[in-house]
């Protein structure tokens, strides 16, 4: 099964919003709302940052929004900050029972 | 506060076994499941399986047969066995917990070479 579609790379000022949107089928993530995203800095573990499209687990910022349409998740990041950047991954269920990730988007705050 | 520490070999001949255990400090813990995923060098995050609180396991199609994933919930551990490694499972390996609903629980990961 192929990878989710991410960017490769998005970038934006600080204070600035950007979205990163991550393209699927309706095979996952038009399948269920059951779509995460991850913050990752290179050297430790990624973090869970939304999970079920829109939720944030808690002592996440509230800058990270997730949202939905169709075949497309795409998250958010108002107020873009220094510490923001970072690879982000996002990942579906699929209907085949199982769990796919997309390939990664990098982050830069200019 | 719960915290996961993994252990296992970090360098492997083609064709060994790759074995890692994962444990949890913390708990008990309802409605959850265990995650293996692992990154190769330069690469994105891959899904490698897991096992969930009832002992029901999914794994990825592409190494579903060569990979055992286990719990021993008494000892709050789960493990992954890789059979016959090659060099395109140089990784590094990371164990999750999930609370579903509340949060993820990461180790540190472990990076495994395989080289010969």
């Amino acid at each position: 099964q192929s990878a989710l579609t991410q960017p490769a790379s998005v970038s934006g000022s600080p204070g600035q919003p950007i979205t990163i949107s991550c393209t699927g089928t309706s095979s996952d993530v038009g399948a269920y709302n059951f779509v995460s995203w991850y913050q990752h800095h290179p050297g430790k573990a990624p973090k869970l940052i939304i999970y079920d499209v829109t939720n944030r687990p808690a002592g996440v910022s509230n800058r990270f929004f997730g949202s939905k349409s169709g075949n497309t998740a795409s998250l958010t990041i108002f107020g873009l900050q220094a510490e923001d950047e970072a690879d982000y991954y996002c990942s579906s269920h699929t209907v085949s029972n199982t769990r796919i990730f997309g390939g990664g988007t990098k982050v830069t705050v200019l | 506060q719960v915290q996961l520490q993994q252990w296992g070999a970090g360098l492997l001949k083609p064709s060994e076994t790759l074995s890692l255990t994962c444990g949890v400090d913390g708990g008990p813990f309802s409605n959850y499941y265990w995650t293996w995923i692992r990154q190769s060098p330069g690469k994105g995050l891959d899904w490698i399986g897991d096992i969930w609180h009832s002992g029901s396991t999914r794994y990825n199609w592409s190494v579903r047969s060569r990979v055992t994933m286990s719990v021993d919930t008494s000892r709050n551990r789960f493990s992954l066995i890789v059979n016959s490694v090659t060099a395109a499972d140089t990784a590094v390996y990371y164990c999750v917990l999930t609370i579903i609903g509340v949060d993820d629980y990461w180790g540190r990961g472990t990076l495994v070479t395989v080289s010969s």
